[in-house]
């Protein structure tokens, strides 16, 4: 069982380009997110979605999309990369998106935006 | 006002002390909180979950929750090198669905 998967590990990318980065999970968990992660602020919560169908924004959604077609995979579209979405990118997911769940992380997305 | 804060370190302890960190919230009506544990390049795993006030003890971890002061510690008993990393508050104050805000950590060297 391979938990949360995402890709690439690491893209450098030019301004203006678009963007998609991929998140899969194999634990049939209902609720998805999408972080940031910046030295000094933390991980940032970018979008969710608690069920396949279904998202919502998060604390900096700007400049950022999701789609949940499926269980499986919530991936994160850049339409047109800035330098400030320079960032670490986690996926994470839950079982049922209620407060006490616990999140797992995926292995993470370094971006770089030039 | 930051809604999850932690002192951001780094920490420095022993190996075998206590290492003590600590977490405060500006969300009364925050109902779950978490301590996750992040090496340096890698993503965050979650090591504690604690949803009533008092303490909760997993082996050597202990988490503390305090919801009148707003306040949430995790204590590790006898600190290892392995122990060394960032540690990561983060507080659930949706009610329903998960809504977590996570703080910016704090680093934390248990010195050989």
């Amino acid at each position: 069982i391979a938990g949360i998967t995402q890709a690439p590990t690491s893209q450098i990318l030019a301004a203006g380009r678009r963007m998609t980065l991929r998140c899969t999970q194999d634990m049939r968990h209902n609720a998805m997110y999408w972080y940031r992660q910046d030295l000094g602020l933390g991980l940032r919560l970018i979008h969710y979605s608690n069920t396949a169908g279904t998202t919502g924004k998060g604390e900096v959604p700007d400049g950022y999309s999701v789609s949940r077609a499926n269980t499986d995979d919530f991936p994160l579209t850049l339409a047109s990369a800035v330098p400030s979405q320079t960032s670490v990118y986690f996926c994470a997911s839950s079982d049922s998106g209620q407060g006490t769940d616990t999140q797992y992380f995926g292995p993470g997305t370094r971006l770089t935006v030039l | 006002q930051k809604e999850v804060e932690q002192n951001s370190g780094p920490l420095s302890v022993p190996e075998g002390a206590i290492a003590s960190l600590n977490c405060t919230y500006s969300d009364r009506v925050s109902q779950s909180f978490f301590w996750y544990r992040q090496y340096s390049g890698k993503s965050p795993e979650l090591i504690m979950s604690i949803y009533s006030n008092g303490d909760k003890e997993d082996g050597r971890f202990t988490a503390q929750l305090n919801k009148a002061s707003q306040y949430v510690s995790l204590l590790i008993r006898d600190s290892q090198p392995s122990d060394s990393a960032t540690y990561l508050c983060a507080v659930d104050s949706s009610g329903g669905y998960q809504k977590v805000t996570f703080g910016t950590g704090t680093k934390l060297q248990v010195i050989p």
